[in-house]
């Protein structure tokens, strides 16, 4: 079974600073996509970034950047230059195509919760 | 841009209430997903339907059922609430290639 593990419940950074924020995940399929989700007070779910299993380079979008370690099976997510509306949850996802539905079921990590301080 | 909504963002009900969370996506999207979101364990998954009239079970579907008549509308239904199944209520819609889920507001449920 598939699995996503992030073992920071939660996180300070500096403003203008910045933080990575680490998911590690599980999969015995060579084929599989990674997802950043960020959940502010408000609740919605805000997508942020996505990486390919057999994408090359690292995905950047914005301030933020997925760094992929497909060896280590990591999927950190680097957030440049905090401010303050970077205070948020943030969940790691995991699509697995050979779970049971053509492959577009997300399994999320537990999440962490990202203090920016001013 | 893509706009998942949902029919409240507060929900108040008593047990044994029957209750139904609507959820409406203007994206023409095939896959569609119901997700509660309770402290410490992340987002999981009840049910999903990728078309009309199809649904899945994901991880947690125990009192729940769900309902995909229109492709732009994907219900979740309690048929009798408990007070275990106080919790967030997200719902997602995304394409069939899988490369991004889209969120709605959120519904917070909570059974007296």
């Amino acid at each position: 079974a598939q699995k996503i593990t992030q073992t920071q419940p939660g996180m300070f950074v500096q403003e203008k600073e910045a933080v990575t924020l680490d998911c590690t995940y599980d999969t015995s399929d060579p084929s599989y996509g990674l997802f950043w989700y960020k959940q502010p007070s408000s609740g919605e779910m805000i997508f942020l970034i996505y990486q390919g299993s057999y994408d090359q380079q690292n995905a950047t979008e914005g301030r933020y950047s997925l760094n992929f370690q497909k060896a280590r099976k990591s999927a950190n997510l680097v957030i440049y230059a905090s401010h303050l509306g970077v205070s948020a949850m943030y969940f790691c996802a995991m699509r697995d195509p050979t779970s049971n539905n053509a492959g577009n079921m997300l399994t999320f990590g537990g999440g962490t919760r990202l203090m920016v301080k001013p | 841009d893509v706009k998942v909504t949902q029919s409240s963002r507060y929900l108040v009900k008593r047990t044994g209430e029957k209750v139904f969370l609507e959820c409406v996506q203007d994206m023409d999207h095939e896959n569609m997903f119901w997700y509660r979101q309770d402290p410490g364990l992340g987002l999981r998954l009840i049910y999903f339907s990728y078309d009309v009239k199809m649904k899945e079970k994901g991880d947690i579907p125990e009192g729940y059922s769900v309902s995909r008549e229109k492709k732009e509308r994907f219900s979740l239904i309690l048929e009798s609430a408990s007070t275990n199944q106080t919790s967030m209520y997200l719902c997602a819609s995304g394409p069939p290639s899988g490369d991004t889920q889209y969120f709605g507001p959120g519904t917070r449920l909570t059974v007296l």
